[in-house]
């Protein structure tokens, strides 16, 4: 197993339009975490998913941010619409479920730089 | 609700001098605390972490940090800092069954010839 893998690295979008990253998590963690990171912060969460189920968004979580992990392997996170406040760096993480020894034992990808122009 | 708080955004040091990065945490509950670091242009990646037992933890590349639940703080240390070590610096507090990570704001470690 290679990782976290997030796909593309780098994102330079116009302003107004749609862009949708990908991560693909270590395949035995059944736990995937979203954040994003903007200069100068520390990553702010944004989701995660247990299997296929996401389970939690945070509020920073917009009506035009969706994320997905169909058949909990990959996930996907879309950006609708996209404004110059939503240029940060996006994080993927992912991470054994509680009770499995692991707690804490995140594994962060790479990340995606989105730049909205 | 729980946050972390960075005391320093940047610390300068000299290549071979001690460091310390300090971090404090508030939280009503018990906490998992960890440390991470991140180089430029990537991911984070994890230094160490205290989840319980002793208060000394120890962790790669010669850091080790100290839980001090009294102070509520987790401060990291290394005696000995090279080049390589300059990179962004996060301490974070991992909360509730989620394990949702809350971070502070990072502290950059430059480092001096």
């Amino acid at each position: 197993d290679t990782g976290v893998s997030q796909d593309p690295r780098h994102k330079i979008t116009k302003r107004g339009q749609n862009v949708t990253f990908r991560c693909d998590p270590i395949s035995e963690h059944n736990r995937l975490y979203w954040y994003r990171q903007t200069l100068g912060q520390g990553p702010e969460f944004l989701t995660y998913f247990q299997n296929e189920a996401q389970l939690e968004k945070s509020r920073l979580l917009s009506d035009r941010f969706s994320a997905e992990r169909p058949k909990g392997s990959f996930s996907t996170l879309e950006i609708q619409r996209t404004e110059q406040g939503d240029s940060a760096m996006y994080l993927c993480a992912s991470s054994h479920s509680p009770g499995t020894g692991s707690a804490g034992g995140y594994t962060f990808g790479s990340g995606t730089r989105l730049t909205v122009v | 609700a729980q946050s972390v708080t960075q005391l320093d955004s940047q610390v300068p040091v000299f290549e071979e001098a001690p460091v310390e990065l300090r971090c404090n945490y508030s939280s009503s509950v018990s906490v998992y605390l960890f440390w991470y670091v991140q180089y430029p242009n990537q991911g984070l990646q994890l230094l160490l972490k205290y989840l319980s037992g002793s208060t000394l933890v120890k962790g790669i590349n010669g850091f080790e940090a100290e839980f001090n639940k009294s102070q509520t703080s987790f401060h990291l240390r290394k005696p000995s800092v090279h080049i390589s070590d300059t990179a962004e610096y996060f301490c974070a507090v991992s909360v509730g069954g989620a394990q949702k990570l809350v971070f502070g704001q990072g502290t950059r470690l430059t480092i001096n010839p």
